[in-house]
């Protein structure tokens, strides 16, 4: 059974500080899926950032970045220089194909940065 | 020119009541799907369907049925509508299955039940 763990439920960062929010995940399939989603207070679900189980190399998309270690079952986003615009909801998801690719969600974590 | 779009935004009714939300999504993706955010932020899958075919149907009461009449549509309709309803629902679809390709997600809809 597929299994997303983000264990912080809040966390509170300084402007221009890096921060890394912790992403588990628990599948028996080789071939599977990363991707991570911030959700602002408008609500909205934004895409931020994709990493396939095969993937050699960590992932990143401007700022953001993925710290992929596959052996220990972790895919922990990176983001640089934080913005006040950072502040949000960030979900960790995984999808596998041997469950007719649905994309399941962790239980998310709430970013504030503090200006 | 929005890619995925959800009608209503908000929906406020009393219990008992019957409701739709409608989506479609104008990006020529095969997959559609319905997830629930209940007010912990938490978001479960619901259903997913690829090119009309339903593939997904999470344990989810009989009240709720999706249906989709094309492959850029997916609705989804609340019968005897209770409490534990309430949530933001969210349409959203990608190119196909597989584990590459992500989600893009409708705005979502609050429904409120009193």
């Amino acid at each position: 059974a597929q299994k997303i763990t983000q264990t912080q439920p809040g966390m509170f960062v300084q402007e221009k500080e890096a921060v890394t929010l912790d992403c588990t995940y628990d599948t028996s399939d080789p071939s599977y899926g990363l991707f991570w989603y911030k959700q602002p207070s408008s609500g909205e679900m934004i895409f931020l950032i994709y990493q396939g189980s095969y993937d050699q190399q960590n992932a990143t998309e401007g700022r953001y970045s993925l710290n992929f270690q596959k052996a220990r079952k972790s895919a922990n986003l990176v983001i640089s220089a934080s913005q006040l615009g950072d502040s949000a909801m960030y979900f960790c998801a995984m999808r596998e194909p041997s469950s007719a690719s649905k994309i399941i969600f962790g239980s998310g974590t709430r970013l504030s940065i503090r200006p | 020119d929005t890619a995925v779009s959800q009608t209503p935004k908000y929906l406020v009714t009393q219990m008992g009541n019957d409701k739709s939300i409608k989506c479609e999504q104008n990006l020529g993706h095969d997959t559609m799907y319905w997830y629930k955010q209940d007010s912990k932020k938490f978001l479960k899958i619901m259903f997913s369907y690829n090119n009309k075919e339903l593939i997904i149907n999470e344990t989810v009461p009989n009240r709720f049925s999706p249906k989709s009449p094309d492959k850029a549509h997916l609705n989804l309709h609340i019968n005897s509508l209770e409490l534990g309803d309430s949530a933001v629902y969210f349409c959203a679809s990608s190119l196909k299955q597989g584990v590459t390709g992500e989600l893009f997600f409708g705005e979502g809809s609050r429904l409120t039940v009193l």
